[in-house]
Order: C-alpha cells, then sequence, then structure tokens
C-alpha cells in the first residue's frame, strides 16, 4: 500500500464556496501530480510539480491552483467551486523517470 | 508527444478463462509502459511496468503483459481469469525523453462472468 493520502474522501459542497483537497505522501517523493477524472472515465492531468517551490499546469485546463511549499505536501485549490468541477480528484507522487506514480484514495467533490 | 489508445471501453470473460486487454501507444523516443488498475471509488493501483529488457512482464495478481515494439503494443494478460479481476484497468506511457507524466489511456472495464 502506498503511502500517499488524500483528505477529504468526499465532499459536497455549495456553489461559490473556495476549498482545498489535501494530499500528503511520506515516500519523500519530488514529482507529485493532480488528475482530474469523471467516474469511469479517463485521467487527465491538471497540475504536476517537480519539486518544492515548483508547479506547472497539465493538459487539461483548470480553473484550481496548487502550492508546494513542503515535499510531502501538494494541496489543489478552488477559489469558488462552480457544478462543471463536479468530479474525481487523484493525486500522486513517484520517484525519478522510469518508476510508477502512486496515487492516492481520490477525492469525490460534488458542487451543487 | 505521447498518446495511448485502449481501443475496447468492456472487456467480457468467463471465469477461469484466459483474458487480454489491449494497449497500443505512441511516443517520442523509447518508451516506458504500465498498467493500473482501478476498483471502484478508489484510486488506482499499479499492476506492473514495461522499462527494459524482457518483452514479458510478470506483475502483481497474475497478470502480465507482453511489450511488442514493431506493434507499438502493450497488452495485458491473464491466464485464468478471476471474478475478483473486474475492474477498470489502464495502460499509461511516458517517453525517456523527458516528458513530465504518464498519459493514461481511456480505460477498459474487465467484466468476468461466475
Amino acid at each position: 500500500e502506498a503511502d500517499i493520502y488524500q483528505t477529504p474522501r468526499y465532499l459536497v459542497i455549495g456553489t461559490g464556496k473556495k476549498i482545498t483537497l489535501e494530499c500528503s505522501q511520506t515516500m519523500g517523493h519530488d514529482k507529485m501530480y493532480w488528475y482530474q477524472q469523471d467516474p469511469g472515465m479517463e485521467l487527465h492531468l491538471i497540475h504536476y510539480s517537480y519539486g518544492v517551490n515548483s508547479t506547472e499546469k497539465g493538459d487539461l485546463s483548470s480553473e484550481s491552483t496548487v502550492s508546494r511549499i513542503r515535499t510531502e505536501h501538494f494541496p489543489l485549490t478552488l477559489e469558488s467551486a462552480r457544478p462543471s468541477h463536479t468530479s474525481q480528484y487523484l493525486c500522486a507522487s513517484s520517484e525519478p523517470m522510469g518508476n510508477e506514480q502512486f496515487f492516492g484514495p481520490g477525492t469525490r467533490l460534488t458542487v451543487l | 508527444a505521447q498518446s495511448v489508445a485502449q481501443p475496447e471501453d468492456q472487456v467480457n470473460v468467463a471465469e477461469g478463462n484466459p483474458l487480454t486487454v489491449k494497449c497500443t501507444y505512441s511516443v517520442s523516443g523509447n518508451p516506458y509502459l504500465f498498467w493500473y488498475v482501478q476498483y471502484p471509488n478508489r484510486g488506482l493501483q499499479f499492476l506492473l511496468k514495461y522499462i527494459t529488457g524482457d518483452n514479458l512482464v510478470k506483475g502483481s495478481y497474475g497478470f502480465e503483459a507482453e511489450f511488442n515494439k514493431s506493434q507499438t503494443s502493450f497488452h495485458l494478460k491473464k491466464p485464468s481469469a478471476l471474478v475478483s479481476d473486474s475492474a477498470l484497468y489502464f495502460c499509461a506511457v511516458i517517453s525517456d525523453t523527458g516528458r513530465r507524466a504518464l498519459t493514461f489511456g481511456s480505460g477498459t472495464r474487465l467484466q468476468v462472468q461466475p
């Protein structure tokens, strides 16, 4: 079992609220990622980080933002949630090139 | 650019029969290839990977995959399917030339009937 954690697991929130999805890993990995996945569908990379103070946008445009102040922590923030943000958000981390990505359990977000 | 194709949305197989889940890829440079499995309301679990060496890779839960460079394929196989193998399977690729993250296929739902 990989040591990568996401909280909350489920979140139902009203439109316009600010939310932060937490992701932490205890493996000391430099690389971390956020993916968005609609149920049973493909994963879309929305953010990634190569290390502390390094963040980049992924393939899918997202209104969310991320920060990487500590190696083990990679939170994702939505300043004003909308129903279109309803989805599952998966966090992952990896060792340098060639090694697998370890995934957290995901946060299922519903915006009413 | 890198991409992955999983041509089958769903694969149905009877318990005890062999299964194959197909994956083809496209990358610049040499590919690193992965298979993940996802159970309902869970994150992705790593099954196996191909980096270099033997084209037949063995992984978790009795799964294996064969790397075929000429056909740019990395099909997932298991000799004898279990009902508990029913899940969503994702193939993924990353190039050795420095792409930032894995690119995932669209997923294939495996349904194993008792």
